[in-house]
């Protein structure tokens, strides 16, 4: 199946702080990718849709000024959490849709956020 | 009514035996399915995907889907303990567009030794 890495896996930083996880489509062209939420036992929750050149679509709830997204290029979308908090603290994990593929969604591995 | 639901589980079978996973769905325009396996602490990978009425087969797994019936299921024959996961059903429904994957609860599945 196709692959799609976010980077970094881990990330521990301090309350106030800024945050940018990327996620790239490394076999296929992506103009839709997707970010998610995961906090434990949970399910996963759709924050916002990222189009390549255009602007993020947001979630009802999510606050766009604090979940900044950036959708530059077709293999790489960026969410940048904005003055972390510790109930920002969750499991951050992007899809990247495959156009020739059906649309088919691949997930990243995931980025766990924790802040103190 | 949910557009995607699933039995939350755990569903419990033993090693070796074929466990069966379902999911039903609210919109008839639906045309894809898919069927993610997540570990704990980790992200979904596909499964399967499935488009039109009938079997699906691949190695060890089989999705079933039937329109008329908005039902869709997973197979895993030969259940191994690695298969412990929570299985989550997910399809693009029509009131997204068929652009956002809405995705079941997701149900667990414990296969023992």
């Amino acid at each position: 199946g196709a692959v799609v890495s976010q980077h970094p896996s881990r990330v521990i930083c301090k309350s106030g702080t800024s945050v940018k996880i990327e996620c790239r489509s490394l076999d296929f062209q992506a103009t839709t990718m997707f970010w998610y939420r995961q906090f434990p036992k949970q399910s996963l929750m759709l924050m916002a849709t990222s189009n390549e050149g255009s602007k993020a679509t947001y979630e009802q709830g999510v606050e766009k000024d604090k979940f900044l997204i950036n959708h530059a290029s077709l293999t790489l979308s960026t969410l940048t959490v904005t003055s972390a908090h510790p109930e920002d603290s969750s499991f951050y994990i992007c899809s990247a849709r495959d156009g020739l593929a059906a649309d088919t969604q691949y997930f990243g591995p995931g980025t766990r956020l924790t802040v103190l | 009514q949910k557009e995607v639901e699933q039995n939350s589980g755990p569903l419990s079978v033993p090693e070796g035996a074929i466990a069966s996973l379902n999911c039903t769905y609210s919109d008839r325009g639906s045309q894809s399915f898919f069927w993610y396996r997540q570990y704990s602490g980790k992200s979904p990978e596909l499964i399967m995907s499935i488009y039109s009425n009938g079997d699906k087969e691949d190695g060890r797994f089989t999705a079933q889907l039937n329109k008329a019936s908005q039902y869709v299921s997973l197979l895993i024959r030969d259940s191994q303990p690695s298969d412990s996961a929570t299985y989550l059903c997910a399809a693009p429904p029509r009131t997204t567009g068929f652009q956002k994957l809405v995705f079941g609860t997701g149900t667990r599945l414990l296969v023992s030794p």
